[in-house]
């Protein structure tokens, strides 16, 4: 199973809404990642966790908040987001021995 | 066809010629270069990469060619077809094994 799947694939939210974003592995990929993706742009690095810790964060504000339970789930937890927000939200992982990423189909977020 | 880099994002090609889409990068350090390819609706999935220690990297139906020289990577697909119309990015890893940077893609159009 090559597959990273996403939930939900739209989502509507309003500024004061909290939401979650899931995201899920099984190919024992130990990093993983959230990427925010805006129409006619390359995706944009936003966390990366390894092991299921925490590694990089490329400053992003924290209305954004990233979770991983385990080694196959990745969340990002969403509050008080501003419409400049709206986005192609991308999930990836990789493996530990080798440099290719493999995504998800996103999550595509409409704040109002 | 061939773009003349990242300030071309669109590429038109008709069918069974080859196109050349061409990335610049701009970090010497960078080691690792992968090319994603992202269909409308999709996220990225994997092409094909290429070590900094190489020039060239054959797959089927793609060549990926590494100037580091010039810092210049190109991504040649052999008699295009309509199911190559995409938008292509290419990635560098530096810094970290599990860091990643976009390009800012083409938009390759394949004419029937």
């Amino acid at each position: 199973d090559t597959e990273v799947t996403q939930t939900p694939k739209h989502l509507v939210m309003g500024m004061t809404n909290k939401k979650s974003l899931k995201c899920e592995q099984h190919m024992g990929h130990r990093a993983m990642y959230w990427y925010k993706q805006k129409a006619k742009k390359p995706p944009e690095l936003m966390f990366v966790y390894s092991y299921e810790k925490l590694s990089i964060n490329e400053s992003v504000p924290s209305r954004f908040s990233p979770e991983c339970p385990n080694s196959s789930l990745l969340n990002l937890h969403l509050h008080a987001l501003q419409p400049e927000d709206s986005a192609l939200y991308l999930c990836a992982s990789k493996g530990t021995d080798y440099y290719e990423q493999y995504f998800g189909p996103g999550t595509r977020l409409t704040v109002t | 066809g061939e773009s003349v880099g990242l300030h071309l994002p669109t590429l038109s090609v008709q069918e069974g010629d080859n196109s050349i889409i061409n990335c610049a990068y701009s970090n010497s350090a960078s080691d690792y270069f992968i090319w994603y390819k992202q269909e409308s609706g999709k996220g990225p999935q994997f092409i094909i990469d290429i070590r900094s220690n190489m020039d060239k990297r054959q797959g089927q139906r793609v060549t990926v060619l590494l100037n580091k020289t010039v810092k210049h990577l190109s991504l040649q697909i052999a008699a295009t077809q309509p199911g190559d119309s995409a938008v292509y990015f290419c990635a560098e890893n530096r810094d970290n094994f599990n860091k990643f940077y976009f390009g800012s893609g083409t938009k390759l159009n394949v004419k029937p």
